[in-house]
């Protein structure tokens, strides 16, 4: 089955400790998300990325990491500078503006990854 | 300028009734308007969206109302089911959602019998 898997599911970490979440996807998308998820916030973007060994800033980024290496991964490293890091992460991807292919711009997400900050 | 506002925050509706979520935005050159239902510990999933070249549309029970000039949007819920108790997003994207999303802060939604 095509989707996106995130891992792990929970994750407690210590403060002053670098995390890194893990984001697959197999559905030959060309963009991949990370978002934020906090109780009345919404879902604020963290980094996106459009293309392979490219990616942007989203609206909160600071304390944040990514790279983009391969099609398929798109992990999230969480570092010691992120000053609120306890949250909801989801990863997602879409078709993408360069593939070539019709787009709906629908977003497809994986299950999450809840950080813990102790 | 990039805020979307959606609005109740919470919402809680008797099963059969009518479930109504409002969105308001900013930037004019937004011209994807996705909606998505989200599960308690799942990721969310697209319900429906619209382009501003229609003013309604309706999938099932689910249907978005467009109104460009009051740069406001909304989804009803008809015949409303326990079911269908989740958060709900509304988003707004530009080049038809090729570009990230904006969304807005979620309602959370209680279907009781």
């Amino acid at each position: 089955d095509g989707g996106i898997t995130q891992s792990p599911k929970y994750l407690f970490r210590k403060e002053g400790q670098n995390v890194t979440l893990s984001c697959e996807q197999n559905l030959n998308h060309d963009a991949m998300y990370w978002y934020r998820q906090d109780p009345g916030q919404g879902l604020r973007l963290i980094y996106y990325s459009q293309i392979v060994n490219d990616f942007q800033k989203g609206d909160i980024a600071e304390g944040y990491s990514v790279s983009r290496e391969k099609k398929e991964s798109f992990p999230l490293t969480v570092t010691s500078a992120q000053k609120n890091p306890t949250a909801f992460y989801l990863c997602a991807s879409s078709t993408g503006f360069f593939s070539g292919r019709p787009n709906t711009g629908e977003l497809f997400f994986g299950e999450g990854s809840r950080l813990t900050v102790l | 300028q990039q805020q979307v506002k959606q609005s109740p925050q919470s919402l809680i509706v008797q099963k059969g009734g009518i479930s109504i979520i409002n969105c308001a935005y900013e930037n004019t050159a937004f011209d994807y308007f996705p909606w998505y239902q989200q599960f308690p510990g799942k990721g969310p999933a697209l319900l429906i969206a619209i382009r501003p070249d229609v003013s309604e549309k309706k999938e099932g029970r689910f249907t978005i109302s467009f109104n460009k000039s009051a740069k406001q949007f909304s989804l009803h819920i008809m015949d409303s089911q326990p079911g269908d108790s989740a958060t709900y997003f509304c988003a707004a994207g530009t080049h038809f959602g090729n570009e990230k999303l904006t969304f807005g802060t979620g309602t959370r939604l209680t279907i009781i019998p």
